[in-house]
């Protein structure tokens, strides 16, 4: 049981260029999140899913986009990046309703 | 939407002494509200959480209490050991409608906890 994996855990990329990471979860869960965190400024909420095929914008989706074409996947697109979206990503997962949120390591992304 | 604040945002306390980090929000409607504590490099990881019918929990050295009229909520660490040091992160979540317009986990923007020998 991995839990929650995210991959790449290292990412440096140049302005413009696009990439993708990838989060899965094998605990069954129906609710997937994508979370970014700068120094001071907590966990900000990207987009999230609620379910298979379902997205939703969080606080902070400009710049980026998400899919959940299977319950175990959800990836976070930058389709141009920009140096303000260097950060460390979090993606995380929970069983439907509130509850504990389960997180992945981390994808420290860096634009140059 | 929801929004969390955090005070402080950095605590330093001595071995053995508590520590209280107070949080509000703004929903009415949020009904969890959990405590998560990361440590330096790692991913956040749940310590305590509360829910909105409940005042008050308590696990070992570690408290949580919750004023729906107010609308803050706090943790307490008592004893507090260098283990104890870390980034303190406190979350409000609004529940889903319907579709899941909800269902949204709002963070705190952190406290830095350091326990002195």
């Amino acid at each position: 049981n991995a839990g929650v994996t995210q991959t790449p855990k290292f990412r440096v990329l140049k302005t413009g260029q696009s990439m993708t990471l990838l989060c899965a979860q094998d605990m069954n869960h129906e609710y997937m999140y994508w979370y970014r965190q700068d120094p001071g400024m907590g966990l900000r909420l990207i987009h999230y899913s609620v379910g298979e095929g379902t997205t939703a914008k969080g606080e902070v989706p400009d710049g980026y986009n998400v899919s959940r074409l299977k319950k175990q996947n959800f990836l976070l697109g930058l389709e141009s990046a920009a140096p303000s979206q260097t950060s460390v990503y979090f993606c995380a997962s929970r069983p439907q309703g509130p509850g504990e949120l389960f997180f992945g390591e981390g994808s420290r992304l860096t634009v140059l | 939407g929801e929004n969390v604040e955090q005070h402080p945002s950095t605590l330093s306390v001595q071995e053995g002494d508590s520590a209280v980090i107070k949080c509000t929000y703004s929903d009415s409607a949020s009904n969890y509200f959990p405590w998560y504590k990361q440590e330096l490099g790692k991913r956040p990881q749940l310590i305590i959480d509360i829910r909105s019918n409940v005042g008050e929990k308590k696990d070992q050295r570690i408290a949580v209490t919750l004023n729906k009229t107010a609308k803050h909520f706090s943790l307490h660490i008592t004893e507090t050991q260098p283990e104890d040091s870390a980034v303190y992160f406190c979350a409000a979540n609004v529940p889903g409608i319907l579709t899941g317009g909800g269902n949204k986990l709002t963070f705190g923007t952190g406290t830095q906890l350091k326990v002195e020998l």
